[in-house]
C-alpha cells in the first residue's frame, strides 16, 4: 500500500520556468491537499480539492494553480517559479467518511529550489 | 479553528515519558483536538484526536482538561525515534462541511529524545 506519492523529490528549477508536481494517492480519498513548509514553519495550505474535477484555494494560492481531473490524483503547478517559492511541497489526501477522525496521510515531500 | 499556544522545544530522556502541553482556550464545542507529528522533515504523522474525553492508543495517549482548554500528548516510554516537532491542532470534527478536513499547522513542538 503506497498511501500518497509525490514525485519528483528534488527539484532544482530557475526563475521564470514552469513545473508540475504530481501527487497520487491509492486510497480512494475524495479529498487532497497541497501544502507547503518553508525552514521552520509550520506547514500553509495552498489548494485542497473535495472531489473529482473541483479545485478550491487555500491559505497561501498565489502562483500556484491546481487540477483534480482523476480521483487519485493532484497536481500542482508553478507557471513561473520564483525564489519565493522555494519550499518543500507536501500532499495529502483524506476521507470524508470517518466521523470525527479527518486523519489525514502525507507524502514524503519535493524539496523546490528555485534559483 | 481555534488557535493553539505549544512550547517551542522540550527535551526527554529516553525510555522516560514525553508530556507535550498545548493550551487552546478559546476551542468551541465541536472542535477536537488533533496531534501529528513530523520526523526530519517527512510529511506529517496523525497520532491521534479526542474531543473531551481522554484517549488512548499504540502511539500514544491524549489528556484532555475538563474545561478543554488545555490538553497533554504523552508518550510513554519515549524513544530515540520519537524526536520530532509535534503539532497540537484544533479543529471542527469530520472531513466533511465546510472545513473539509483542513489542517492549520503552527510552529510546534521540537521533542529532542536522547540517550
Amino acid at each position: 500500500n503506497a498511501g500518497v506519492t509525490q514525485t519528483p523529490k528534488f527539484r532544482v528549477l530557475k526563475t521564470g520556468q514552469s513545473m508540475t508536481l504530481l501527487c497520487a494517492q491509492d486510497m480512494n480519498h475524495e479529498y487532497m491537499y497541497w501544502y507547503r513548509q518553508d525552514p521552520g514553519m509550520g506547514l500553509r495550505l495552498i489548494h485542497y480539492s473535495v472531489g473529482e474535477g473541483t479545485t478550491a484555494k487555500g491559505e497561501v494560492p498565489d502562483g500556484y494553480n491546481v487540477s483534480r481531473l482523476k480521483k487519485q490524483n493532484f497536481l500542482l503547478g508553478l507557471e513561473s517559479a520564483a525564489p519565493s517559492q522555494t519550499s518543500v511541497y507536501f500532499c495529502a489526501s483524506s476521507s470524508p467518511v470517518r466521523v470525527g477522525n479527518t486523519e489525514a496521510f502525507f507524502g514524503q515531500g519535493t524539496r523546490l529550489t528555485v534559483v | 479553528d481555534a488557535k493553539t499556544t505549544q512550547p517551542t522545544s522540550m527535551d526527554c530522556a529516553e525510555g522516560r515519558a514525553a508530556n507535550l502541553p498545548c493550551n487552546h482556550s478559546t476551542i468551541s464545542g465541536n472542535e477536537y483536538v488533533y496531534w501529528y507529528r513530523q520526523i526530519h522533515s517527512q510529511g506529517p504523522q496523525y497520532i491521534i484526536h479526542g474531543l473531551k474525553n481522554n484517549e488512548t492508543n499504540e502511539m500514544a495517549s491524549l489528556i484532555i482538561t475538563e474545561d478543554r482548554k488545555s490538553s497533554t500528548l504523552i508518550l510513554p516510554h519515549a524513544t530515540l525515534r520519537d524526536t520530532a516537532v509535534y503539532y497540537c491542532i484544533v479543529r471542527v470534527a469530520g472531513a466533511g462541511g465546510t472545513s473539509y478536513g483542513k489542517l492549520t499547522f503552527g510552529q510546534g513542538t521540537i521533542l529532542t529524545v536522547h540517550p
